[in-house]
């Protein structure tokens, strides 16, 4: 079965720090791989998905079949990227569904 | 665009009695599909609807059911509720059921069961 691993409940960085929030994943097959972030008291909203190979609010993710990773990534972060963040894992079954990781709450300190 | 609605915000129950969620998916969109978000856990996977017909089902007993109507808006029913059945329903829409859809969440029903 399919398995999204997000070890770090809580990371806090400062203003201005690198950030990289870690996501790796188990599966046999060639899975979609997400980001889904929820601002507070905002709804679950789309990040970036590793098909479009696209840098949102600065943040990129690159798959790593070898290591089956898809960590978070942003050079310098901003106040207004505290929230928290779910890697998901979506796979050719014939349906959109996701498979969530348990999230990571990112703080970032002025 | 509203976005996806769902009703109601909050509902308390006690156990053994049933329950139904409503949603509302964007405009133009023909999939809803349902999670179960427990505190502290990642949102987990009920059933997906596309076109009215049940295209996905996650690992849920029976008392768990979904429907979606002609205009596409969807009901998820829970009989014979638990505890455990605890948790944020968020309702998801998309326009296709492709494996790299993006899906756009609704803000989410609150279910507490005492």
């Amino acid at each position: 079965a399919q398995r999204v691993t997000q070890p770090e409940k809580l990371l806090s960085v400062f203003k201005g720090a690198p950030v990289e929030l870690k996501c790796n994943y188990s599966y046999s097959g060639s899975p979609e791989l997400f980001w889904y972030v929820q601002y507070s008291r905002q709804r679950l909203q789309l990040l970036l998905r590793h098909i479009s190979r696209e840098s949102i609010k600065g943040f990129t993710a690159d798959l790593n079949k070898g290591e089956t990773s898809f960590h978070l990534k942003k050079p310098f972060a901003q106040e207004e990227d505290s929230a928290m963040y779910y890697c998901a894992l979506s796979f050719n079954s014939g349906y959109s569904t996701l498979t969530f990781g348990k999230g990571t709450m990112l703080l970032v300190s002025p | 665009d509203a976005g996806v609605t769902q009703s109601p915000t909050h509902l308390i129950k006690t156990r053994g009695q049933h329950v139904t969620l409503r949603c509302s998916p964007i405009s133009g969109h023909k999939s809803v599909s349902w999670y179960q978000q427990v505190l502290g856990q990642g949102p987990q996977f009920i059933f997906q609807y596309y076109e009215k017909e049940e295209r996905g089902r996650g690992n849920f007993p029976d008392r768990f059911s979904a429907r979606q109507f002609p205009n596409y808006s969807s009901e998820l029913n829970v009989n014979a509720l638990l505890l455990g059945d605890s948790a944020l329903y968020l309702c998801a829409s998309s326009g296709t059921v492709a494996t790299n859809e993006k899906l756009f969440f609704g803000s989410g029903t609150q279910l507490s069961v005492l």
